[in-house]
């Protein structure tokens, strides 16, 4: 079965620290890739997604993800956190051709200001 | 301009009871997704639909859980009999293709 893994469950960062965050999804064929975030007392929003063309995306707030397509990963990445990234951050496939997502369980950001 | 909505935004119900919970999605969008989330999990598809479309109900957990929608418009999800595991946060997301655009869910908690 198709699943996504966040192998961070947790993560504490300083203010200004580099920050990546994992996601390995198990499928073969083509695939959209997407980040949510959800700060706290909010709803999820997408950060940004991958359909296809240049593997590294860039989103909102200064986070970029690189598609790589031999790891079967899509790995979110800020050079310099802040302390209003705390939140907990989702990452999503969906199989190109399918309306579904396969969400992971979910990374949460704690920046210590 | 506004976004998906649901209603209530919290639900307290005593096991056995019926709930409905609302969405109204973002005008315009033909796909609506309804999911689960409990505590510390990710988020557990539990149906889709697609314009006038037959629903993809291949998420629903057992036939206590059951949903509609009246065209490209509201949607409700009833869970009959509630179980205490049925507690969980249940949102709901609209889209115009491939991207989903979230509401604030509901938190349900049957005791």
């Amino acid at each position: 079965a198709q699943s996504v893994s966040q192998h961070n469950h947790h993560v504490i960062l300083s203010e200004a620290a580099s920050l990546e965050l994992g996601c390995n999804y198990s499928y073969g064929g083509t695939v959209n890739l997407f980040w949510y975030v959800q700060y706290p007392g909010q709803h999820l929003q997408l950060l940004l997604k991958y359909f296809s063309g240049d593997p590294l995306v860039k989103g909102i707030k200064g986070f970029e993800a690189e598609f790589i397509k031999s790891k079967f990963s899509f790995n979110l990445r800020k050079p310099s956190v802040q302390w209003s990234d705390t939140a907990e951050y989702f990452c999503a496939v969906e199989t190109s051709g399918t309306y579904k997502y396969i969400f992971g369980t979910g990374t949460r950001l704690k920046v210590l200001a | 301009g506004a976004g998906v909505s649901q209603s209530p935004s919290n639900k307290v119900t005593e096991k056995g009871k019926d709930v409905e919970l609302r969405c109204d999605p973002i005008s315009g969008h033909t796909a609506l997704y309804w999911y689960r989330q409990r505590l510390g999990q990710g988020l557990e598809f539990l149906i889709y639909f697609q314009g006038n479309s037959a629903p993809d109900k291949s998420g629903l957990p057992s036939d206590r859980f059951s949903a509609e929608r009246t065209g490209e418009s509201v949607s409700t999800l009833t869970i009959q009999r509630t179980q205490q595991e049925d507690s969980a946060v249940y949102l709901c997301a609209s889209s115009p293709g491939s991207t989903q655009y979230f509401g604030p869910g509901t938190r349900l908690l049957v005791l």
